[in-house]
């Protein structure tokens, strides 16, 4: 079936890089998708790519795919304590149920100062 | 403003009553969605709509019932019936079924 894995937790010290990780299992995936939810709010749509491409850059966050290995990173350059959150990756899944994205667990990130 | 909202932020329930949590969307889009996320869980994905007067089933749709009158409006209500209804519970929108999902900011039930 259809899953989306992340690892849960991610530390790091501000001003790094954040490198969140996320497989795949769908090859039909189009779309590609990460979100950021901050403690007891919504998910915010942060970037998605298209399965063609390789790359997506948007300021400090740059987007990797690796269609043959179905692995997506999401990686924030100087990150800002601000930055701590939860990160959901997700794909666009044409089985299953309609209209359906998959989601992971979410990889929970911490800045420490 | 354009934006999706949801109310109440937070509800509190007594066992065997239902509840119904509102969704309402400005961004004129066709299709909507509701998930549940618990602790530590990514979103299992509850009802979803794909236009007005239409909806269908997600994964997790047992004790739940929803209604889609208005292109606007997408309230869900937590039945009796939903054996374990304490989570927070998301509400989302697209232009169209499979279209990019825009989220609500969440009603967090909790059941005493």
């Amino acid at each position: 079936g259809e899953d989306v894995e992340q690892s849960l937790f991610l530390s790091v010290r501000e001003g790094d890089s954040s490198v969140i990780n996320c497989t795949y299992t769908d090859s039909s995936s189009t779309y590609l998708y990460w979100y950021k939810q901050e403690p007891g709010a919504g998910l915010q749509l942060l970037t998605y790519i298209f399965s063609n491409m390789d790359m997506k850059q948007d300021q400090r966050l740059t987007v990797l795919l690796n269609k043959k290995d179905k692995h997506l990173s999401l990686r924030i350059a100087d990150t800002q304590t601000g930055d701590s959150a939860i990160y959901f990756c997700a794909e666009k899944n044409y089985g299953g149920s309609q209209g359906n994205l998959i989601f992971g667990k979410g990889t929970k990130l911490s800045v420490k100062p | 403003d354009g934006g999706i909202t949801q109310s109440p932020k937070y509800l509190f329930r007594k066992e065997g009553q239902n509840v119904t949590l509102s969704c309402e969307q400005n961004l004129n889009h066709d299709a909507m969605y509701w998930y549940r996320q618990d602790p530590g869980q990514g979103l299992r994905l509850i009802y979803y709509s794909q236009i007005v007067n239409d909806f269908q089933k997600g994964d997790i749709a047992e004790g739940y019932s929803v209604s889609r009158e208005k292109k606007e409006s997408f309230p869900l209500t937590v039945t009796s019936a939903q054996k374990n209804p304490t989570a927070f519970y998301l509400c989302a929108s697209s232009w169209q079924l499979r279209d990019t999902q825009y989220f609500g900011p969440g009603t967090r039930l909790t059941v005493l």
